[in-house]
């Protein structure tokens, strides 16, 4: 069965470090590749999303994420985290078929000390 | 614009009574999501819909829990004879389909319902 691995379940960080979030996933056909993040008390918003094209695919608030098709991984990354990122990421994966679904992660909570 | 609306915000039941949470998805989205989200849990996934047909229910925990949607739009999910193990944030999600490609693409999360039995 298509599965998405999160391997960091809690990252915790000083404010300034770099990032990166794991993500791998079980299928090796054509992926469409999802971050998404939930804020304390807000609800899943996406971060962002690789289709095709240019593997490196840059989101919102400085952060991007890297489709390694080789290693079935799509790793979420940022140079430098603020306080405000502390939140729960969220690693999903379409499959290309006509009927499919969006598989998400377990979840990685970050927490950045100030 | 509109984005994915449910209702109730906060729903407070009784151990063994019915309830039944509803989702507005966004207007024109074919596929619509349920989730459910534990304190500290991930996202569990419960049914998806393609239209108002549901060609994955293999996240419904038991066959207390039931969901429909109707005229491609509305979908509402019940649950039945509540649990207390069924307090958790239920998600709605709805996504578009590519025209070209068929692709699903990004989901559209709506804010949740807190579902609390007593």
């Amino acid at each position: 069965a298509q599965s998405v691995s999160q391997h960091n379940h809690h990252v915790i960080l000083s404010e300034a470090a770099s990032l990166e979030l794991g993500c791998n996933y079980s299928y090796g056909g054509t992926v469409n590749l999802f971050w998404y993040v939930q804020y304390p008390g807000q609800h899943l918003q996406l971060l962002l999303k690789y289709f095709s094209g240019d593997p490196l695919v840059k989101g919102i608030k400085g952060f991007e994420a890297e489709f390694i098709k080789s290693k079935f991984s799509f790793n979420l990354r940022k140079p430098s985290v603020q306080w405000s990122d502390t939140a729960e990421y969220f690693c999903a994966v379409n499959r290309y078929s006509s009927a499919s679904k969006i598989i998400f992660g377990s979840g990685t909570r970050l927490s950045i000390r100030p | 614009g509109a984005g994915v609306s449910q209702s109730p915000s906060n729903k407070v039941t009784e151990k063994g009574k019915d309830v039944e949470l509803r989702c507005d998805p966004i207007s024109g989205h074919t596929a619509l999501y349920w989730y459910r989200q534990s304190l500290g849990q991930g996202l569990e996934f419960l049914i998806y819909f393609q239209g108002n047909s549901a060609p994955d229910k293999s996240g419904l925990p038991s066959d207390r829990f039931s969901a429909e949607r109707t005229g491609g739009s509305v979908s509402t999910l019940t649950i039945q004879r509540t649990q207390q193990e069924d307090s958790a944030v239920y998600l709605c999600a709805s996504s578009s389909r590519s025209a070209t490609s068929g692709r699903l693409s990004e989901q559209y999360f709506g804010p949740g319902t807190r579902l609390t039995v007593t």
